[in-house]
């Protein structure tokens, strides 16, 4: 299995424009995680996905966040528009079922926003 | 405060010696418990489940005392490999919150 995959691996932008991450979690799992991990404030949970449905985004941090899964093998993580304090390491995770707790992680995206 | 608190270190010890992490948490709903270890620059990987027995995996020991609401990593016959941040996680019903980490330097 090739694990959960993200791109890009490194994003550099500047303020304002609008940012898409990408996301493909492990075939067969039912939940999917976006986490973001900053010095400051550690791993947060910004949203997470159950059979493509969204099931908590009160971790979103404003509504210049959106997360959609058109699809079990395909998320999407937007800012728009983005600003310096969004720079920050994002990783998606998923996990197997409800039964089965581990969460698998993605290599992350690199965010610097300018 | 915060719902996971973990020493943050770090924590530098030489091969071979024996080392310890706790992390302590807030909700005392929560309902399992995780170590994960995180490598510089690199993605989260779970290390070991807690369990309310406590639970062995070669070297490394978990515990739980949910009286107290602190869970507990022990390392034994410490490796240069073993050299990361070791994150505490802790679980109500898919909300995984994460401490912050103890980072652990083994040296030669």
């Amino acid at each position: 299995d090739a694990g959960v995959i993200q791109s890009p691996r490194h994003e550099v932008t500047e303020m304002g424009q609008e940012v898409t991450l990408r996301c493909k979690p492990i075939s067969g799992h039912d939940y999917l995680f976006w986490y973001r991990q900053t010095m400051m404030r550690g791993l947060e949970l910004l949203i997470y996905f159950n059979n493509n449905v969204p099931i908590d985004d009160s971790g979103m941090p404003e509504d210049r966040f959106s997360a959609k899964m058109p699809n079990a093998s395909f998320s999407t993580l937007k800012i728009q528009p983005s600003e310096p304090r969004d720079s920050a390491v994002y990783f998606c995770a998923s996990s197997m079922d409800r039964e089965d707790e581990k969460l698998f992680f993605g290599s992350g995206t690199q965010l610097s926003v300018l | 405060r915060k719902e996971v608190e973990q020493d943050p270190g770090p924590f530098n010890v030489p091969e071979g010696a024996t080392v310890a992490f706790n992390c302590t948490y807030s909700n005392s709903a929560s309902q399992s418990f995780f170590w994960y270890r995180q490598d510089c620059r690199k993605e989260p990987k779970l290390l070991m489940s807690v369990y309310s027995s406590g639970n062995e995996d070669g070297r490394f020991t978990a515990q739980l005392n949910r009286a107290s609401q602190y869970i507990s990593l022990l390392i034994r016959d410490s490796k240069l490999s073993d050299s990361a941040t070791y994150l505490c996680v802790v679980n109500q019903l898919y909300d995984m919150r994460f401490g912050a980490g103890t980072r652990l330097t083994v040296k030669p």
